[in-house]
């Protein structure tokens, strides 16, 4: 079973509809969770970082954590074709420590 | 305020070559690391370096080395190239404090082993 694992798409959603992304992982003990959004050819940035259970939302984007359910998403309000990209989830084993698990990354595709 | 970069932006070797790869940043974290990324593969980790000084293994650190030159710069060695070794490499650096651990990468080197 992979650490992390994520829905590799491509997913297609109209313009101005809500994209919903989501991201499983296998560590109970994962403390740090996060979101990189991932244009074609171009690094990784770092959109969303989520610590505790519930909802953390900055501008269109919101992300929610279950630990129990061992499960992340990251919701997209009015999809722009702007956010046209790869979504890697991300995830600390350990609170505080060095290294990051990424899933293989869901392609998303807003449709104008 | 340049954040992470590297150098070269693209390489073309032949098998058997060496090369080093360097990265840089100015936002004075602690911790850096190297990735590479491969299509269906995602991000793996080569080595990081959670402090100056040190220096750790990742997933797939077999062909390369590292050095963390000083608090500001990490790099990574190919000693002798291997088609497999064809990828995207990301170098990104962190401060990992109590609970946080936010990571920012370098715009990448692309990499071909010919």
């Amino acid at each position: 079973q992979k650490e992390v694992e994520q829905n590799s798409g491509p997913l297609s959603v109209p313009e101005g509809a809500i994209a919903s992304l989501n991201c499983t992982y296998s560590d109970r003990g994962s403390q740090s969770f996060f979101w990189y959004r991932q244009y074609s050819g171009k690094s990784p940035e770092l959109i969303m970082s989520i610590y505790s259970n519930g909802d953390k939302e900055d501008g269109r984007f919101t992300a929610q954590l279950n630990k129990a359910s061992q499960y992340v998403s990251l919701l997209i309000r009015d999809s722009q074709p702007s956010d046209s990209a790869t979504y890697l989830c991300a995830v600390g084993l350990i609170q505080g420590a060095q290294k990051l698990v990424f899933g293989q990354g869901t392609r998303l595709t807003i449709n104008p | 305020n340049a954040g992470v970069t590297q150098t070269p932006k693209f390489q073309v070797l032949k098998t058997g070559q060496s090369m080093t790869l360097q990265c840089a940043q100015d936002m004075n974290h602690n911790s850096m690391y190297w990735y590479r990324q491969d299509p269906g593969m995602g991000l793996r980790l080569i080595y990081y370096s959670a402090s100056e000084g040190t220096t750790d293994k990742g997933e797939v650190p077999n062909g390369y080395n590292v050095s963390r030159l000083n608090k500001r710069e990490f790099s990574l060695r190919l000693e002798s190239a291997a088609p497999s070794q064809t990828s995207v490499y990301f170098c990104a650096s962190s401060e990992v404090g109590a609970g946080y651990n936010e990571q920012f990468f370098g715009p990448g080197t692309r990499l071909t082993v010919l």
